[in-house]
């Protein structure tokens, strides 16, 4: 059975870009969950979905947006990019939203 | 707000040794995740410990957890190189908040 797969899995930008990150979570689980995780840290939460709606948001910027489709995929968005944006970023998919998270890969977004 | 700290943050070991990672927890929860993360690598689960009391096992490592003391162990007996890696403990928020605290992670190296 597939994992939760994400994409692109390495990507560099510049300062004031825009980024899209895409995530399939693992099939028959609802929520996704994205995470944040700078070199040498723990994952910081960013966002949550259920059910196409957002059910937690983390200390992040409006600059970071994201959103749930109908076929539980989900995108995370991050505008105007600034240097301290570069990082791993995690997606995590669940059965439900107080259900064990199983991530993926990761995105590793490198801002120039 | 909850925190979630780890010690140490860095242990070096000698293979064959035995040896303890302590998570410490500042609000009340009853459930802890405990994942291992090689470098560059996304999050792998290791153990889910959903009550107090609760003690898992899985090869060379055992996890415990103490909802009273807002304390949980991950025990490593004798080590080898292969258990070299990043390991996180991480909390679910306060009732609602959807969201895993994690830990600051300790970087275990297992010397030959």
């Amino acid at each position: 059975d597939a994992g939760v797969t994400q994409s692109p899995t390495h990507l560099i930008k510049t300062r004031g870009q825009h980024v899209t990150l895409r995530c399939s979570p693992i099939s028959g689980h609802k929520s996704v969950s994205w995470y944040q995780q700078v070199l040498g840290q723990g994952p910081q939460f960013i966002f949550q979905y259920y059910e196409k709606e957002e059910r937690g948001r983390g200390n992040f910027p409006d600059r970071f947006s994201a959103r749930q489709f109908p076929n539980y995929s989900s995108e995370l968005n991050v505008n105007a990019l600034l240097l301290g944006d570069s990082a791993l970023y995690l997606c995590a998919s669940s059965w439900s939203p107080t259900g064990e998270l199983f991530f993926g890969e990761g995105s590793r977004l490198t801002v120039l | 707000e909850l925190k979630v700290e780890q010690n140490p943050l860095f242990l070096s070991m000698q293979e064959g040794k035995n040896y303890t990672i302590y998570c410490n927890y500042s609000t009340t929860s009853d459930r802890l995740y405990w994942y291992r993360q090689d470098p560059g690598k996304s999050l792998e689960s290791l153990f889910v410990l959903l009550s107090n009391g609760a003690v898992k096992q899985e090869g060379r490592l055992m996890a415990s957890l103490d909802t009273k003391a807002r304390l949980s162990t991950l025990h490593i007996t004798a080590a080898v190189h292969d258990l070299s890696a990043t390991y996180f403990c991480a909390v679910d928020g306060a009732s609602g908040t959807y969201k895993y605290i994690f830990g600051t992670g300790t970087r275990l190296k297992v010397l030959a």
